[in-house]
């Protein structure tokens, strides 16, 4: 059972670029949410979807989009690099609105130059 | 703003005794807490919750205790071992799922 799983583990970009963080989850999870990790910050909500074809803005939005045409995948895109989203990015999933318990991925580290 | 708080960046205790991880909230409307711990270069683990009607949920050596008129929740962790050296983030979550998180607290267990 693989989880949550996150692709690239790394990816370096010049400012400017655009690139998509992919995301896919095999427990039939309903919830599915991206967070960003920074130095003294904590994880910080920057989008989540209560189901295929909902998404909604989290605390940090500006920067990303997000879609969710199918339950197991929920890309992120950043559509024009900048350095302030030089970050470790977490997707994340949970069953269900009764259920807080989320399985996050292992993390990509995004080093934007 | 930051709606969850850790204050403590860091902690170290000794192997046997107890660690104890501090939490604050300022949002009076948040319904569940959680705890999530987290090695290096791995996404966080859920290790234990507490719902706000509660005030206290154990798990084996890990104690959650919820105080909501402090708006305050501390982890326990008795006794602490080697191995629960990590990362520890408390996280409190309302409607559809929309966790805040703290800071993170680095917990040290020396032998």
């Amino acid at each position: 059972n693989a989880g949550v799983t996150q692709t690239p583990k790394f990816q370096v970009l010049k400012t400017g670029q655009s690139m998509t963080l992919q995301c896919a989850q095999d427990m039939n999870h309903e919830y599915m949410s991206w967070y960003r990790q920074d130095p003294g910050m904590g994880l910080r909500l920057i989008h989540y979807s209560v189901g295929a074809g909902i998404t909604d803005q989290g605390e940090v939005p500006n920067g990303y989009n997000v879609s969710r045409s199918t339950t197991e995948d929920f890309p992120l895109r950043l559509l024009s690099a900048a350095p302030s989203q030089t970050s470790v990015y977490f997707c994340a999933s949970t069953r269900g609105p009764s259920d807080t318990e989320a399985f996050f991925g292992q993390g990509t580290r995004l080093t934007v130059v | 703003d930051q709606q969850v708080k850790q204050n403590s960046p860091s902690l170290s205790v000794q192997e046997g005794r107890i660690s104890i991880l501090n939490c604050d909230y300022t949002n009076s409307m948040f319904d569940y807490f959680l705890w999530y711990k987290k090695y290096p270069a791995e996404g966080p683990t859920f290790l234990i919750s507490i719902s706000s009607i509660k005030d206290k949920n154990e798990d084996g050596r890990f104690t959650v205790f919820l105080n909501k008129s402090a708006k305050h929740l501390s982890l326990h962790i008795v006794p602490s071992q080697p191995g629960d050296s990590a990362v520890y983030f408390c996280a409190a979550s309302y409607l559809n799922n929309d966790m805040r998180f703290g800071a993170g607290t680095r917990l040290t267990v020396k032998p």
